[in-house]
């Protein structure tokens, strides 16, 4: 069974910290994988679609790396806003199927 | 921008009684899904859907519960007759070969 774990579950920061979590994901047959922000009642929004080990991508003050070798990506938020506020789900995708498999999330509180 | 929409965005059933949930995906989106979440647990994916069939299922995706694009811009989930356990928020998405839109959801309570 393939699983996806996010660490922490959730995080409260002040504003203007800057933050990081976790998404650890099956090393074989890595086809690509994903991160959205998923605020309440919306829907969640993809940030990005990682498909080669070593990946850095960015949007804004928020960044993810990618190691597809160990199994795991990193979210960062540079100098968090009280908007930033939100639940970050990452997903991941294997070579032989179209499916997501979704971690469980982790949800961030920014402080103003 | 294009987004994706879903209908109803509440709906509550009784337990045995057949619901539609609808999707109007994003226009030039090729690709379908149903995903799931039931309270407290992970997104589960249910099917995804190309060139008017199904592509691929989950174990959860039973007899219960077929798809639709009856008329080139709706999608829709039917549940034949529900259970307790169906209750949850239901996702619809689209997509081509990149990032899948999601939908706001459907949150299904059945009772």
């Amino acid at each position: 069974i393939l699983n996806v774990e996010q660490s922490p579950q959730s995080l409260h920061v002040q504003e203007g910290d800057s933050t990081n979590f976790t998404c650890s994901f099956p090393s074989s047959n890595f086809y690509a994988l994903h991160w959205y922000r998923w605020e309440t009642a919306k829907s969640p929004e993809a940030l990005f679609v990682m498909t080669l080990n070593g990946d850095e991508k960015k949007k804004g003050r928020i960044s993810a790396t990618l190691n597809t070798k160990e199994g795991y990506s990193y979210l960062y938020i540079k100098g968090s806003q009280p908007e930033d506020s939100a639940t970050y789900l990452c997903a991941f995708r294997s070579g032989n199927t179209g499916k997501l498999i979704f971690g469980q999330g982790t949800t961030l509180q920014v402080k103003p | 921008e294009p987004e994706v929409t879903q209908t109803p965005s509440h709906q509550v059933t009784q337990m045995g009684q057949e619901v539609i949930l609808r999707c109007v995906p994003i226009s030039n989106h090729l690709y379908f899904y149903w995903y799931r979440q039931i309270l407290g647990q992970k997104v589960e994916f249910l099917v995804s859907f190309y060139n008017n069939e199904i592509s691929e299922k989950s174990e959860i995706f039973d007899d219960q519960f077929s798809v639709e694009r009856p008329d080139g811009s709706n999608f829709t989930l039917k549940i034949r007759s529900t259970k307790l356990e169906d209750s949850a928020m239901y996702f619809c998405a689209s997509s081509n070969q990149g990032p899948r839109d999601f939908g706001p959801g459907t949150r299904l309570t059945v009772t």
